[in-house]
C-alpha cells in the first residue's frame, strides 16, 4: 500500500515570502489533516478535511495560512507571507472515516524561514 | 483542549528490559487514546489505539493501559531492543476524528 506522499521534503525561504506544500493521501482515506510540528514538540493540528469539506480549521492562522483539498483527494497548504516562527515540519496525515485505525502520516516538509 | 503531559526527559534503558512511558491528561477522559512512534526526520507511525472502556491492549511486545480515574495511560515495551529507540507520542481523541498529541518521550535502548 502506498503511503501518504508529501512534497517538497525541505524548503528554505526568506521571511515574507510565500510557500506551498502538497499532500497526496492514501487512496480511500476520507479524512485528511495538516499538522505543524515545531522542534521538540508534538504535532499541532492546523486543519482537518472530510472529503473536500473543512471540518475544523480553528487553529489555522487564517491571516497567513490557507489550505484546500481538491476533489476530496490531494491537498495543498500555503503560507503567505511566512514568518520566522513558521519554521517547523508540516505533516500531512490521512485516515478512514471511522478514525479508529489510526492516522497514516507522510514524512513531512521541513520549512526553514530565514 | 487538553493539557497532555509526557516525560520530557529521555528514557535510557538497557536492552532486554521493559520501558514504561506515561501519558497524563488533565481534563475530560477521551473516548480513544492512541500511541505513535516517531523516528528522526519521519512522520509518526501509528502503534495502538485503546478505548475508554478497555483497561489494557497488547500488540506483540507492546502493552498499553488506560486508567480514566487516574487520567493516565501507560505504554510498555517489553524485552526492549536497540531498534525500539525512538520518540513515542500519545494522542487523545478530541471528537470528530481529531487527536491532540503530547510532546513525546524519547526512548534510548542500549545494547
Amino acid at each position: 500500500e502506498a503511503g501518504v506522499a508529501q512534497s517538497p521534503r525541505y524548503k528554505i525561504i526568506e521571511k515574507r515570502q510565500s510557500v506551498a506544500f502538497w499532500c497526496n493521501p492514501i487512496s480511500g482515506h476520507a479524512t485528511l489533516y495538516w499538522y505543524q510540528q515545531i522542534l521538540g514538540q508534538g504535532p499541532k493540528l492546523l486543519i482537518q478535511f472530510q472529503n473536500n469539506g473543512v471540518v475544523d480549521d480553528s487553529q489555522l492562522p487564517k491571516d497567513r495560512f490557507s489550505a484546500e483539498r481538491l476533489k476530496g483527494v490531494d491537498s495543498t497548504l500555503k503560507i503567505q507571507p511566512a514568518k520566522l516562527e513558521d519554521s517547523a515540519v508540516y505533516l500531512c496525515a490521512s485516515s478512514f472515516a471511522d478514525h479508529v485505525s489510526g492516522y497514516t502520516f507522510g514524512s513531512g516538509t521541513r520549512l526553514t524561514v530565514v | 483542549s487538553q493539557k497532555i503531559e509526557q516525560n520530557s526527559e529521555a528514557l535510557n534503558i538497557q536492552e532486554g528490559k521493559t520501558a514504561t512511558l506515561t501519558c497524563n491528561y488533565t481534563n475530560y477522559s477521551p473516548a480513544y487514546l492512541q500511541w505513535y512512534r516517531q523516528d528522526p526526520g519521519r512522520g509518526p507511525v501509528f502503534l495502538l489505539l485503546i478505548r475508554e472502556n478497555e483497561k489494557e491492549k497488547r500488540k506483540e511486545r507492546l502493552k498499553v493501559t488506560f486508567d480514566t480515574t487516574l487520567k493516565q495511560s501507560l505504554f510498555h515495551i517489553t524485552a526492549s531492543q536497540p531498534a525500539d529507540s525512538a520518540t513515542y507520542l500519545c494522542a487523545l481523541d478530541m471528537g470528530w476524528g481529531k487527536f491532540q498529541f503530547g510532546a513525546g518521550t524519547q526512548v534510548v535502548v542500549t545494547p
